[in-house]
C-alpha cells in the first residue's frame, strides 16, 4: 500500500462547477500538507500549504485536513476551464524534508 | 526573476550510456530537491540537499543514481549505465527552506529517454 493515496481520473465537470480533490495517507506522523496544479509538459506550483488539521482558504480554493482520519481534501468553486490540469497532494512529517506525493488527479473543466 | 531552470530539457540516449542533468535553482535558495515522475505516478523524492551537504538521500533508486550541488547552487544529477526503466521526467525543486513555510518552486523538468 502507498503511503498517500490519490484517485488519479481524469475527473470532468462543467464550468463552474465545485470540484472536490482528495487524497488520503497513512503515515499518522505527517503534519505538513500541500497541493500542487501541474499544467502538461510543466513543473508542478504550489496552490495550497497546510500545517496540522483545519481548513485554510485562498481565492477560489479551499483544502481541508482531516488527521484523525487521515483524509485531505481540495476544492475549487467556480471551475474554470484555465484550472483544467492534474492536481497532485504532497505531505511530510516534521523533521525531514523529504515529501510524499499523490499520483495526481487529472482534471477537466468542459466549457 | 528567473525561476529554476533546468537542462537538457530532453535527452535520448541508448541504454548502458551515462547522463548528467543540471538544475539552476532560484538564486537565494538553499534547499534544493530531485524528483523522479514517471507516466501515472507521482513525483518520486530522490534527493534533498541543503546547501552543499545532502542530509538524505534516501530516494535515489540505486547506486548507478548520484547528485551533487556546488557553491550551494546549481546541481547535477548522475546516472550511470542508463537502463530503460530510468526513463521519466527528472524535476528539480529550489526553496528558502525557512522555518516551516518552505515553498517548492519547480523547474520544467528534463525528460529522458533511454531507448
Amino acid at each position: 500500500q502507498k503511503e498517500v493515496e490519490q484517485d488519479p481520473g481524469p475527473l470532468s465537470v462543467p464550468e463552474g462547477a465545485i470540484v472536490s480533490l482528495n487524497c488520503t495517507y497513512s503515515n499518522s506522523a505527517f503534519q505538513y500538507f500541500m497541493w500542487y496544479r501541474q499544467y502538461s509538459r510543466k513543473g508542478p506550483e504550489l496552490l495550497m500549504y497546510t500545517y496540522s488539521s483545519g481548513n485554510k482558504e485562498d481565492g477560489r480554493f479551499t483544502a481541508q485536513v482531516d488527521k484523525s482520519s487521515k483524509y485531505i481534501s481540495l476544492f475549487i468553486r467556480d471551475s474554470q476551464p484555465s484550472d483544467s490540469a492534474t492536481y497532485l497532494c504532497a505531505m511530510r512529517g516534521s523533521g525531514t524534508y523529504k515529501y510524499i506525493f499523490g499520483t495526481g488527479t487529472r482534471l477537466k473543466v468542459l466549457a | 526573476g528567473a525561476g529554476v531552470s533546468q537542462s537538457p530539457s530532453n535527452k535520448v540516449t541508448e541504454k548502458g550510456k551515462d547522463v548528467e542533468l543540471r538544475c539552476d535553482p532560484i538564486s537565494g535558495h538553499t534547499a534544493l530537491y530531485w524528483y523522479r515522475q514517471s507516466l501515472g505516478q507521482g513525483l518520486e523524492f530522490l534527493i534533498y540537499f541543503q546547501g552543499n551537504s545532502a542530509p538524505d538521500k534516501s530516494g535515489l533508486p540505486s547506486d548507478r543514481f548520484s547528485a551533487e550541488r556546488t557553491g550551494g547552487s546549481v546541481s547535477t544529477l548522475t546516472i550511470q549505465r542508463t537502463q530503460q526503466e530510468d526513463s521519466a521526467v527528472y524535476l528539480c525543486a529550489s526553496s528558502l527552506a525557512s522555518g516551516n513555510q518552505e515553498t517548492q518552486y519547480f523547474g520544467p523538468g528534463t525528460r529522458l529517454l533511454v531507448l
